[in-house]
């Protein structure tokens, strides 16, 4: 089975300060990892995803296999990066591919 | 382009009654996903539709149903309403089959409330 935790519900900090949101996964293949943005008020969006190794509004997560995880980061985050997010794991299951998402992340910048 | 858009926006049924959620498609799009988010949960994968097909179904029960229809725009029926199935119901559109290369667009969602 694939699972995705997100161990933090709540990460609260401010404004230019560090950020790391959390994702862990399990799956037996090799998994497509992706992370999810919700602003308030507007609908679910793809923020980044780990085939693209890109950066997107200043987040890059990276892939660590052997640590299962894919964490999000941001060296200096801004009011305007509160939102929730939820990473998901894109896999196989039964023969057709599924995206499972974790229980979120919502993220408060004060400043 | 004309994003994905679902009705109705809030919806108040009883427990076994019968709901039927529509969903419209990006302008483009030939494929659906359908997800059930609780409050405090992230979405869950209920099922796809690829060109009017079942493409994937999630750890949902039968009475959970759908259909896609030639304009690719789908519906989700949902029998026997229980009360755990109160949630947010997201519809998502994507390209081919919704592969991991595929990015899905979400829907607004819609707010179903089961008493």
């Amino acid at each position: 089975a694939q699972r995705v935790t997100q161990p933090e519900k709540l990460l609260s900090v401010f404004k230019g300060a560090p950020v790391e949101l959390k994702c862990n996964y399990s799956y037996s293949g090799s998994p497509e990892l992706f992370w999810y943005v919700q602003y308030s008020r507007q609908r679910l969006q793809l923020l980044l995803r780990h085939i693209s190794r890109e950066s997107i509004k200043g987040f890059t997560a990276d892939l660590n296999k052997g640590e299962t995880s894919f964490h999000l980061k941001k060296p200096f985050a801004q009011e305007e990066d509160s939102a929730m997010y939820y990473c998901a794991l894109s896999g196989l299951v039964s023969g057709y591919s599924t995206l499972t998402f974790g229980k979120g992340t919502m993220l408060l910048v004060s400043p | 382009e004309t994003g994905v858009t679902q009705s109705p926006t809030h919806l108040i049924k009883t427990r076994g009654q019968q709901v039927t959620l529509r969903c419209s498609s990006q302008s483009g799009h030939n494929t659906v996903s359908w997800y059930q988010q609780a409050l405090g949960q992230g979405p869950q994968f209920i099922f796809q539709y690829y060109r009017e097909e079942e493409n994937g179904r999630g750890n949902f029960p039968p009475r959970f149903s759908g259909l896609q229809f030639p304009n690719y725009s789908s519906e989700l029926n949902v029998n026997a309403l229980e009360l755990d199935d109160s949630a947010l119901y997201l519809c998502a559109s994507s390209l081919g089959g919704g592969g991991p290369n595929n990015e899905q667009f979400f829907g607004p969602g819609t707010r179903l409330t089961v008493l």
